[in-house]
């Protein structure tokens, strides 16, 4: 069975700084994995998605993951944050094949001061 | 810009009423998925459609909970007799062939029973 784990409910950090979210995953079979932003009152929001290839992907808005086989990690980074980052993160994993659903991590609350 | 629609965002109902969700796919998407977040147990899958056809609906209350895709461009949600317990967001998401993996998610019913 797979499985997502989100180190940190919470995140703050300031405008500027560095953004470092944590997930790690469990998996039998090579893993998708993906992120998502939530705002509030909204849906998820695709960031970026690794399914196979190169291993640091970049997504919207400045950020990017990389896929870690012997840490079973895909951490999301951003080098400078910026107050409308401040959200909802959430990492997830899937099987890879077509019509399988998402397992999500309890997500991660991102708060940005200034 | 093609977008997953939900309808209604919000709904308030009186415990023991029926309660449907609606939700229109991203035209040409073929896998539909429906989610429910809550505070306490995150995002869950509740069930998925491929091609119409169900394909898991483990994550339902098969008591009072039942969902359907009437058309391509239609999967409903319904509870019946709905509980307060039943108060959460509900996603729905789809995704296309054989890249359905990638899921793309309409902004949630606001569910409330009291």
């Amino acid at each position: 069975a797979q499985s997502v784990t989100q180190l940190g409910s919470h995140v703050s950090v300031s405008e500027g700084a560095l953004v470092l979210l944590r997930c790690n995953y469990s998996s039998s079979v090579p893993p998708y994995l993906f992120w998502y932003v939530q705002y509030p009152n909204q849906g998820l929001q695709l960031l970026l998605k690794y399914t196979t290839g190169a291993t640091l992907v970049k997504g919207i808005n400045g950020f990017e993951a990389e896929f870690k086989k012997s840490e079973t990690s895909f951490h999301l980074t951003k080098p400078s944050a910026h107050m409308s980052d401040a959200a909802e993160y959430f990492c997830a994993v899937s099987e890879g094949q077509a019509g399988t659903a998402l397992i999500f991590g309890k997500g991660t609350t991102l708060s940005v001061s200034s | 810009d093609a977008r997953v629609t939900q309808t209604p965002r919000d709904k308030v109902t009186e415990m023991g009423q029926e309660v449907t969700m609606r939700c229109q796919p991203i035209l040409g998407h073929n896998t539909v998925f429906w989610y429910r977040q809550t505070m306490m147990q995150g995002l869950e899958l509740l069930a998925y459609f491929r091609n119409r056809a169900p394909l898991d609906d483990s994550g339902m209350p098969k008591d009072r909970f039942s969902a359907e895709m009437p058309d391509a461009t239609l999967a409903t949600l319904k509870i019946q007799p709905s509980e307060p317990r039943d108060s959460a967001v509900y996603f729905c998401a789809s995704g296309r062939g054989r890249s359905s993996y990638e899921q793309y998610f309409g902004p949630g019913t606001r569910l409330t029973v009291t």
